[in-house]
């Protein structure tokens, strides 16, 4: 089946730790987003990547990282810089006006 | 710059009775307008989307939802909710261009609760 896989579904990491947060998609899609979810605040855009090797910033990027060097993959390391890190991410691809969207990995930091 | 407001953050309903979801944007240029859904610790999936032509749209599970350009608004509509309605709904927008890039811009959600 096609579609976005986040991996792993929950994270649990200590302060200071950096962690990378999995997405891979075999939709074929050039477009691919992270986005981050926080209770009673929606969906706020962290990084974005049009192409392989390119990437954007989004509304919220502080403290966070990506890299393209894959068309189906876009991994999202969350450093100890982020300051207030435990939330739900969710990945998405986009082609044609449709977004589609991966099942979101919990991170909390403890 | 594109922004969203969904007007209400909790509709409590009773199951069989119809339900409106609220939501307003502002953009200073024209825009595509989308209903996703979320179930608890899941992704989002797709209801409907407006692009063009008819202002009514036509989506899954039963819902609709009509644009008004000069309210500004893109309200979501169901007239007869089940208890697997249940759900968060987020309104999204993103401005018309070409190629695949798609931001999207968010609502803060709307949690819809269907009772028994």
């Amino acid at each position: 089946d096609g579609g976005i896989t986040q991996s792993p579904k929950y994270l649990f990491r200590k302060e200071g730790q950096n962690v990378t947060l999995s997405c891979e998609q075999n939709l074929n899609h050039d477009a691919m987003y992270w986005y981050r979810q926080d209770p009673g605040q929606g969906l706020r855009l962290i990084y974005y990547s049009q192409i392989v090797n390119d990437f954007q910033k989004g509304d919220i990027a502080e403290g966070y990282s990506v890299s393209r060097e894959k068309k189906e993959s876009f991994p999202l390391t969350v450093t100890s810089a982020q300051k207030n890190p435990t939330a739900f991410y969710l990945c998405a691809s986009s082609v044609n006006t449709e977004a589609f969207f991966g099942q979101g990995t919990r991170l909390t930091v403890v | 710059a594109q922004s969203v407001t969904q007007l209400d953050s909790q509709v409590p309903v009773f199951e069989e009775a119809p339900v409106e979801l609220r939501c307003n944007y502002s953009s200073s240029v024209s825009v595509y307008l989308f209903w996703y859904v979320q179930y608890p610790n899941q992704g989002l999936q797709l209801l409907l989307k407006y692009l063009s032509g008819s202002t009514l749209v036509k989506g899954i599970n039963g819902f609709e939802a009509e644009f008004n350009k000069s309210q500004t608004s893109f309200h979501l509509r169901k007239p007869s909710v089940h208890i697997s309605d249940t759900a968060e709904y987020f309104c999204a927008v993103t401005r018309r261009r070409g190629g695949s890039n798609y931001k999207l811009t968010f609502g803060k959600g709307t949690l819809l609760t269907v009772n028994p």
